[in-house]
């Protein structure tokens, strides 16, 4: 069974970095194909992926963020992160993690999603 | 970027009847194209993939399909577990992108 969980700091402040784990379990993100990805979802509004990381340690990110995006993953504790530098206000939304696997994949596991609120 | 354009915002169904939802790829995405259901506090549920492939567990009442750039999820015989916002992604290259979402509402 696939299930997989965020969690995060619940609230933050502007231009502080964002920091978020998931921690998966009924898959390994060392096994071929496998991938994890990062979606989010402010308040009332749609969906918006951010990141993907690979089981190779391929990673691919939403140019529309630039350069505050890193995903990075821990194998051995089957957990994957993703930080987001320099936050504010329009960063608040709810934090998706969701399983990826094979070429060119939709997202077919999704985590419970943690909200993440950047307020000063 | 490849653009998803999703339509209606937003529709009113009975039960039983049959609906519509489509979304207007910008460019070839190659039948990459997932539908999603999100009820209120809930994440999204996978229902389709690569345009009409059917995820394990739903329903067969849920069905996609395309035509050039142009893909389509209808729901036949609607129940009323079905109100929920319903999302188009393509998975065909990055970075992946959704449409703005369908919100229906059973009369």
């Amino acid at each position: 069974q696939v299930t997989l969980k965020e969690s995060g700091p619940g609230i933050l402040q502007p231009s502080q970095t964002l920091s978020l784990t998931c921690t998966f379990s009924g898959f390994s993100l060392s096994t071929y194909g496998m991938g994890v990805g990062w979606i989010r979802q402010p308040s009332g509004k749609g969906l918006e992926w951010l990141a993907n990381i690979w089981w190779d340690d391929d990673k691919y990110y939403n140019p529309s963020l630039k350069n505050r995006l890193t995903i990075s993953k821990d194998t051995s504790n089957n957990q994957a992160f993703l930080k987001i530098t320099n936050v504010d206000t329009a960063d608040t939304a709810t934090y998706y993690c969701a399983r990826i696997e094979g070429s060119s994949p939709p997202f077919a596991y999704w985590g419970q999603g943690t909200l993440v609120t950047v307020s000063s | 970027d490849i653009q998803m354009t999703q339509s209606p915002a937003s529709l009113s169904a009975s039960l039983g009847e049959t609906v519509t939802i489509e979304c207007l790829a910008s460019e070839d995405i190659y039948s990459n194209l997932a539908w999603y259901q999100q009820k209120p506090g809930k994440s999204p549920q996978l229902l389709i993939y690569d345009a009409s492939s059917l995820q394990d567990g739903v329903p067969s009442r849920f069905s996609g399909s395309e035509s050039g750039t142009q893909y389509s999820l209808e729901i036949n015989s609607l129940q009323s577990e079905d109100a929920a916002t319903y999302f188009c992604q393509q998975h065909h290259d990055y970075p992946y992108t959704f449409g703005a979402g369908t919100k229906l509402e059973l009369k």
